[in-house]
């Protein structure tokens, strides 16, 4: 079992619509969870953090996290064609030694079509 | 990128020969990631450092692959005998201590290594 799946995309919606990105983890340790994004040929930019279950809303990204089922998603309201890029899901070290230690998905391309 | 610098941006060996990868942290930033993205693979943690120290490596190859952040410059990516399998992108991250725990890592745009 890989440690962290993502679905597999490429995922494509059309402008203006939602779009759904799953990841599960195996890591029943992790308390931390991290969505970065990566537009083609650039580097990854954090653009969401969640610690706890539940719903966490910024602007038009909402994380979810459920930690007895391992699953963390984010969903993207009011999808923009520049929204398109790579979005990786990195759960934390649950050790906690090497805070900046993360374990990438291999990440689901997002493609928003106007 | 928050000011993660890292040069070359783009590098092309030989097969046998040494590459050299340079990361310089945000100005106050004293922890230093490696990380690598293969061709059609996720980034993978390669090796954690503070000034003067490894620690955390268990990311890194056992041969050939080496990293350092002296107490002054840079660090450093050393990757002995390249063989085509370390055509990657290598990213550099930093963080500062104070957030070290939330996982907000800044990226430097990455040194592409090319071996043929």
């Amino acid at each position: 079992q890989k440690e962290v799946e993502q679905n597999s995309g490429p995922l494509s919606v059309p402008e203006g619509a939602i779009a759904s990105l799953n990841c599960t983890y195996s890591d029943r340790g992790s308390q931390s969870f991290f969505w970065y994004r990566q537009y083609s040929g650039k580097s990854p930019e954090l653009i969401m953090s969640i610690y706890s279950n539940g719903d966490k809303e910024d602007g038009r990204f909402t994380a979810q996290l459920n930690k007895a089922s391992q699953y963390v998603s984010l969903l993207i309201r009011d999808s923009q064609p520049s929204d398109s890029a790579t979005y990786l899901c990195a759960p934390g070290d649950a050790g906690g030694t090497s805070y900046g230690k993360l374990t990438f998905g291999q990440g689901t391309i997002l493609t928003v079509h106007p | 990128n928050a000011g993660v610098m890292q040069n070359p941006r783009h590098l092309v060996r030989r097969r046998g020969q040494e590459a050299r990868l340079r990361c310089s942290p945000v100005k106050g930033h004293s922890h230093v990631y490696w990380y690598r993205q293969l061709p059609e693979e996720g980034l993978k943690f390669m090796v954690y450092l503070q000034k003067e120290n490894i620690i955390d490596e268990s990311g890194m190859p056992k041969e050939r692959f080496s990293a350092e952040f002296p107490k002054e410059g840079p660090s450093i990516l050393r990757i002995q005998q390249v063989v085509r399998g370390d055509s990657a992108a290598y990213f550099c991250a930093s963080t500062t201590t104070r957030v070290a725990n939330t996982g907000e890592l800044f990226f430097g745009e990455g040194s592409r290594l090319t071996v043929l």
